[in-house]
């Protein structure tokens, strides 16, 4: 079984709807991104989390939510869906360190908003 | 500002051939560069990292930084079709956070 898995796969929506996409992960990790990948930009953080209690901005949150329910569990919402938000959003765990350490991601999720 | 500048390609190169994937940074906390390769419709994973300048080989790759010029390198050598895929190269920030290149699609031909 993987170890990051991202619950839709892929998602259509319509503009002004609330999305919310999950993220499990069982590698025990503490750390948990949340990253959209767009063509010719590469990866953009929009959120991050340490550990259940610590939840952080990244560089695009606006227009996004997020929820640490658990450990294992990191969810992104997106309150009210743009077209400009359509994208591939990826969910990556890493292990807690002073030194930089590997990410690990799921498999994405296409969110498509018309 | 930090930035990592990446072409985004596509690189089409026969098989065989020796690959030459590049990037650009301009201010590096740890001088620690990561690369990670995609797949198509999977997450990326990481290939290789080093760390200050120098090279680093595992296998048919060799990761190279010449902070003189800023440059970080991936080298693949004995290009195969299964090594097609988006090279992502990304610096490490002083808050411990990746900063990503744009990616490049490398394409290995038969």
């Amino acid at each position: 079984d993987a170890d990051v898995t991202q619950t839709p796969r892929n998602r259509i929506t319509k503009t002004g709807k609330r999305i919310m996409l999950e993220c499990s992960q069982t590698k025990g990790h503490d750390r948990m991104y949340w990253y959209r990948q767009d063509p010719g930009l590469g990866l953009r953080l929009i959120y991050y989390s340490f550990d259940v209690k610590d939840i952080n901005k990244g560089e695009i949150s606006d227009g996004y939510s997020v929820s640490r329910q658990a450990q294992a569990k990191f969810s992104l919402s997106l309150e009210s869906a743009i077209p400009n938000q359509t994208a591939l959003y990826f969910c990556a765990t890493s292990g807690a360190g002073d030194s930089p350490d590997t990410q690990y991601f799921g498999p994405g999720t296409r969110l498509t908003v018309l | 500002q930090k930035e990592v500048e990446q072409d985004p390609g596509p690189l089409s190169v026969p098989e065989g051939a020796i690959v030459s994937l590049n990037c650009t940074y301009s201010n590096s906390a740890f001088q620690y560069f990561m690369w990670y390769r995609q797949y198509s419709r999977k997450g990326p994973e990481l290939l290789m990292y080093t760390y200050s300048s120098g090279n680093k080989e595992d296998g048919r790759f060799t990761a190279q930084v010449d902070k003189s010029s800023k440059y970080i390198s991936l080298f693949i050598r004995d290009s195969q079709p299964s090594d097609s895929a988006t090279y992502l190269c990304a610096d490490v920030d002083s808050n411990y956070q990746l900063i990503w290149g744009a990616g490049t699609k490398l394409i290995i031909k038969p």
